[in-house]
């Protein structure tokens, strides 16, 4: 079974610009988590989706958004780029059973430079 | 709120010995999930082992084995015959439905192996 992918796997912008992420889970996830992770703030959760709906949401400002689509891929976007937003950008794919969600497996990550 | 905390920032350890890398936690919860993950230089997060915290037994994978001490909360990797491919850095995460179950990341393990 394929793990899963993300696109691109690096990425150069400018201050001011956006951009926009791609995550394609392992067939049969339907859960899709987005995590930032920086040398200075660690790994942070972003947001999830479930079955096309946001879920759950971390702390970062509204420029960061989401959406996934009815195969289950997911694309994040994030508007009016400033340079703290450069960072390893991972997406993780998970089951749901019985109300919990099963373990999640990530994809290589996407890096994100802005200058 | 749910804390991880991972006191060393880095090991290091002979080819073929054992190391030990320590993880506390801070929760209110009962039932909840614990995972150390693998992320070597490529990046990729890799799914080391997980234990649930209502099985008393110790999860094991291999050469890979967690002590578990819930009353202490604390939740150790032992990693047995090390090879130099397990060096990387390591992150212990928590989840929960108290959390969501996001993944809540300690801070990282920098293994270096020595040959």
């Amino acid at each position: 079974k394929a793990g899963v992918t993300q696109t691109p796997r690096y990425l150069i912008k400018t201050r001011g610009q956006q951009v926009t992420l791609s995550c394609s889970p392992i067939s049969g996830h339907r859960s899709v988590s987005w995590y930032q992770q920086t040398p200075g703030q660690g790994l942070q959760f972003l947001f999830e989706y479930f079955s096309e709906t946001q879920r759950n949401k971390g702390n970062f400002p509204g420029r960061f958004s989401g959406r996934q689509f009815s195969n289950s891929r997911s694309e994040m976007n994030v508007s009016t780029l400033e340079l703290g937003d450069s960072a390893l950008y991972l997406c993780a794919s998970s089951w749901w059973t019985g109300g919990m969600q099963e373990t999640q497996y990530f994809g290589p990550g996407t890096r994100l430079l802005v200058l | 709120a749910q804390t991880v905390t991972q006191s060393q920032p880095e090991m290091s350890v002979q080819e073929a010995e054992t190391v030990t890398l320590s993880c506390t936690y801070d929760t209110s919860e009962s039932d909840y999930y614990l995972f150390w993950y693998k992320q070597p230089p490529s990046r990729q997060m890799i799914l080391v082992i997980r234990q649930e915290a209502y099985k008393q037994q110790n999860a094991t994978e291999n050469r890979f084995s967690v002590n578990f001490q819930k009353a202490a909360k604390s939740f150790s990797l032992k990693i047995s015959d090390s090879q130099l491919g397990d060096a990387a850095m390591y992150f212990c995460a928590y989840s929960s439905m108290d959390s969501n179950y996001q993944l809540i990341w300690g801070a990282g393990t920098k293994l270096i192996i020595k040959p």
